[in-house]
């Protein structure tokens, strides 16, 4: 069974600083791991995925993640923060399950705060 | 429309009362998901259909809640009995067929509460 943990529900920081989000995946077998955003009474929206390629993914909006193999973690990146980015994030890893979709389980959420 | 569309966006009703909630998915996609959404508790898979397929029914929290797919696009959850634990946001998701690995598009969900 996969599982991902996320440290930390809220986590501020302020304009302009390092924006360091946390992840860490269970998984048996090798993973296919994804960041979602959520704005206020909005749906999720895609940031990046890893599916094996390179270990480093960059995705919307200047973010990235590394995938870590050996830490088991995919932890999200943005070297500035804006004001823009308050919302919550949501790691997310893909399992297939026995009808063959892939279905994906999600973590509890962080929630970001930009301090001006 | 562009996305997925999910109606009502807000929904209110008493403990008891059955509720109806609709998606309609983004056109030519054949996958489609429902999510539950409940504070502090992340996404719960709730129900999983893929064209004709039998559904993957395995996330549905009890037998008061069902959902059905009209026509392959359309699709309805719909919740029994209502309970106040039953207050969430509930999510639709659609994407292309399985085996691309291709991100969910999610509609912006129904908030229901149970009073």
């Amino acid at each position: 069974a996969q599982s991902v943990t996320q440290l930390g529900s809220h986590v501020s920081v302020s304009e302009g600083a390092l924006v360091l989000l946390r992840c860490n995946y269970s998984s048996s077998v090798p993973p296919y791991l994804f960041w979602y955003v959520q704005y206020p009474n909005q749906g999720l929206q895609l940031l990046l995925k890893y599916t094996s390629a390179a270990t480093l993914v960059k995705g919307i909006n200047g973010f990235e993640a590394e995938f870590k193999k050996s830490e088991t973690s995919f932890h999200l990146t943005k070297p500035s923060a804006h004001m823009s980015d308050a919302a919550e994030y949501f790691c997310a890893v893909s399992a297939v399950s026995n009808f063959g979709n892939e279905k994906l389980t999600f973590g509890t959420g962080t929630r970001l705060t930009i301090i001006p | 429309g562009a996305g997925v569309s999910q109606s009502p966006s807000n929904k209110v009703t008493e403990k008891g009362k059955d509720v109806e909630l609709r998606c309609d998915p983004i056109s030519g996609h054949t996958a489609l998901y429902w999510y539950r959404q409940s504070l502090g508790q992340g996404l719960e898979f709730l129900i999983y259909f893929q064209g004709n397929s039998a559904p993957d029914k395995s996330g549905l929290p009890s037998d008061r809640f069902s959902a059905e797919r009209t026509g392959g696009s359309v699709s309805t959850l719909t919740i029994q009995r209502t309970q106040q634990e039953d207050s969430a946001v509930y999510l639709c998701a659609s994407s292309p067929p399985p085996g691309v690995n291709s991100p969910l598009h999610f509609g912006n969900g129904t908030r229901l509460t149970v009073t």
